[in-house]
């Protein structure tokens, strides 16, 4: 019931593409759902966050798509460019404690 | 405004050693979280602190992990004594308390290797 599940494990795209990462859910209760990214060495940056009372997101080239229904949310990074190339973390959480990030996604965008 | 600080960035220890690390969060943080990052994985919560009490510390393995957080500002985890599991990156993160600011900002993390 804790558990966020992300997939794929890793992704390659080339400069100018459109990445995509998934997440599911079980536990009906979380009311917040960030995305984190991380840098190798680094900790990891917030990056963006939903609330499930809306189904899109968007910050600059970063959108999250929310499915309350189907209890998935997922990351879009438009015009993905190599300074993207990081790992990604979806995470949620209920009344902002003790978040439960999922496994990652390793993502690397060819110049 | 300064990040969330951590010390040492590295450690290397042989198993059944005792090992300590510091967390510094950013100021009027009252919200203070330890997280193991097992090479591969997404973090796990080990303890939540609100000030300088306890909130959760369910997935601590008490046994040989130990942390407090005196005057509720620095903080320091504690593993004796150590096995080749705890081999992990341990973040420390903090925010502010209150429902309206979710955002968790870590530090860079201590890399532990148990060998």
């Amino acid at each position: 019931q804790q558990q966020v599940k992300q997939s794929p494990q890793s992704l390659i795209v080339q400069k100018g593409g459109i990445s995509i990462i998934n997440c599911a859910y079980e536990n009906t209760a979380f009311d917040y759902f960030p995305w984190y990214q991380q840098f190798p060495g680094k900790g990891p940056a917030l990056l963006i966050a939903i609330r499930p009372d809306v189904s899109e997101k968007k910050e600059g080239r970063f959108t999250i798509s929310f499915n309350k229904s189907a209890k998935q949310f997922s990351l879009h990074i438009m015009d993905s460019q190599p300074g993207d190339s990081a790992t990604y973390f979806c995470a949620a959480s209920i009344n902002g404690q003790n978040f439960v990030f999922g496994p990652g996604t390793r993502l690397s965008v060819l110049p | 405004e300064a990040g969330v600080a951590q010390s040492p960035r590295y450690k290397i220890i042989e198993k059944r050693q005792s090992v300590a690390f510091w967390c510094n969060p950013i100021s009027g943080h009252a919200t203070l979280y330890w997280y193991q990052q097992i090479l591969g994985q997404g973090p796990k919560l080990l303890i939540q602190f609100q000030n300088n009490g306890v909130v959760d510390d369910s997935q601590l393995p008490k046994d040989r992990f130990s942390a407090e957080r005196l005057k509720g500002v620095d903080s320091t985890l504690k593993i004796q004594p150590a096995k080749l599991e705890d081999s992990a990156v341990y973040l420390c993160a903090s925010s502010f308390a209150g429902r309206r600011s979710y955002g968790y900002t870590f530090g860079s993390g201590t890399r532990l290797t148990v060998v």
